[in-house]
């Protein structure tokens, strides 16, 4: 079964300084990898994802992320943050075939502070 | 992107009622549906894994026959939460896959609280 471990369950921040969330999954299989946002009171909106070829992936809103498969990793990456970036921050990842079930990190929390 | 629309976004209910939670995929066609739960400050857990006429594929430790899920046509799910207690006050959130590899669409989530 797949796992997905977020290190860092708080960040705080101050407007434009540069932001990298890591993630770390396991699973013996191929993998999809995803990074969602949820904004303040809003649903989950997806934020990129990786599903197989250039191993840095750029998303909405300047986030991009790396997928190191020796490492496991996909850790998601702003040169510089924005006030608007507070929320929460999932990294979820589901098995390439079946039933695609996501598994989701515990979440960062990120407050960006102006 | 396609839309995933969860109704009602809020319901207050005393305990021992039920509470039905409807998931609908608007502009595509779901073919699986998956409902998860979320607590406060805390990731979604899948609660179980949906089939448009078939049976629900429950995750260890979520009561079937609490969590009652029927996937009646290729657009609504439903969640129904039987007698339900303040213990399973909770944020519901559906997703749907329309078949492409990994493309899950979310909806905006059921905020359910139980008196």
């Amino acid at each position: 079964a797949q796992s997905v471990s977020q290190h860092n369950h708080h960040v705080i921040l101050s407007e434009a300084a540069s932001l990298e969330l890591g993630c770390n999954y396991s699973y013996g299989g191929t993998v999809n990898l995803f990074w969602y946002v949820q904004y303040p009171g809003q649903h989950l909106q997806l934020l990129l994802k990786y599903f197989s070829g250039d191993p840095l992936v750029k998303g909405i809103k300047g986030f991009e992320a790396e997928f190191i498969k020796s490492k496991f990793s996909f850790n998601l990456r702003k040169p510089s943050v924005q006030w608007s970036d507070t929320a929460e921050y999932f990294c979820a990842v589901n098995a390439r075939t079946g039933f695609q079930k996501l598994v989701f990190g515990t979440g960062t929390r990120l407050l960006v502070s102006p | 992107g396609a839309v995933v629309s969860q109704h009602p976004s809020r319901v207050i209910c005393k305990s021992g009622t039920s509470v039905k939670i409807e998931c609908r995929s608007l502009d595509f066609q779901a073919t699986t549906m998956f409902w998860y739960r979320q607590f406060p400050k805390q990731s979604l857990m899948l609660m179980a894994t949906s089939n448009e006429g078939s049976k629900a594929t429950y995750e260890q430790g979520v009561e079937k026959d609490k969590f009652l899920i029927n996937h009646a046509s290729l657009t609504l799910s439903t969640l129904t939460v039987t007698s339900a207690h303040p213990e399973d006050s909770s944020f519901y959130i559906c997703s749907a896959t329309g078949g492409t590899p990994g493309e899950l669409f979310f909806g905006e989530g059921s905020r359910l609280t139980v008196l």
